[in-house]
């Protein structure tokens, strides 16, 4: 069944440091992936979504992804993360099951950013 | 603005006092779907629609109902709330289904005692 990982459920970093967050998905085939955050009390926003061509992929915020055809991920990174990123994020694949496509979303990971 | 609306934002109600959750889209969009988000479970599906008077199932479907008379309309309905259905609701919607990106509502936080 398709599924989406996203193994760190909590990660902390510093301002200003690098950020990377880890999402690997089982699905037959290339799915379109997306990234989304969820400030507090607030609903998702998408950061970036992959589709096809460059798998280096520009979101908005300074956001960007790296689609792994061999690896089957689609891992976030920021180079310098600001107070302000602190957040839950959410990677999601939309893909074909039983015959009509689907959204299938992570758990989350939650970052917190120290000042 | 574009935008997914969704009413009411925060609920406490009592076990099996019916209720419903509007959920309304400005954008022309075919698809809508309702999630829940609980802790360490992420979003989970629990109803989807692809066009007016078309809806499925998703993951976690039991105990809701939907239904589009209205393409821009996607209301979720309760009819005996539960506690284990205290959860934080997102309504959603998108052109496509899949390949596209989908546009979230606020957040209902509903609370059932």
């Amino acid at each position: 069944a398709q599924s989406v990982t996203q193994p760190d459920i909590h990660i902390t970093v510093s301002e200003g440091a690098s950020l990377e967050l880890r999402c690997n998905y089982s699905y037959g085939a290339t799915p379109y992936l997306f990234w989304y955050v969820q400030s507090p009390g607030q609903g998702l926003q998408l950061l970036l979504k992959y589709f096809s061509g460059d798998t280096l992929v520009q979101g908005i915020k300074g956001f960007e992804a790296e689609f792994k055809r061999s690896q089957s991920s689609f891992n976030l990174r920021k180079p310098s993360v600001h107070w302000s990123d602190a957040a839950e994020y959410f990677c999601a694949v939309g893909a074909m099951t039983s015959g009509t496509y689907k959204y299938i979303f992570g758990t989350g990971t939650r970052l917190k950013v120290l000042a | 603005e574009a935008q997914v609306t969704q009413n009411p934002r925060y609920l406490i109600t009592v076990t099996g006092k019916k209720l419903t959750v509007t959920c309304s889209q400005n954008m022309n969009h075919e698809y809508m779907s309702w999630y829940r988000q609980d802790p360490g479970l992420g979003l989970r599906q629990i109803y989807y629609s692809m066009n007016v008077e078309v809806t499925d199932k998703g993951d976690v479907p039991e105990g809701y109902k939907v239904s589009r008379k209205e393409k821009r309309n996607f209301p979720l309905i309760l009819e005996s709330p539960s506690p284990n259905q205290t959860s934080l609701y997102f309504c959603a919607s998108s052109f496509l289904i899949g390949s596209d990106e989908q546009y979230f509502g606020p957040g209902t936080r509903l609370t059932v005692t």
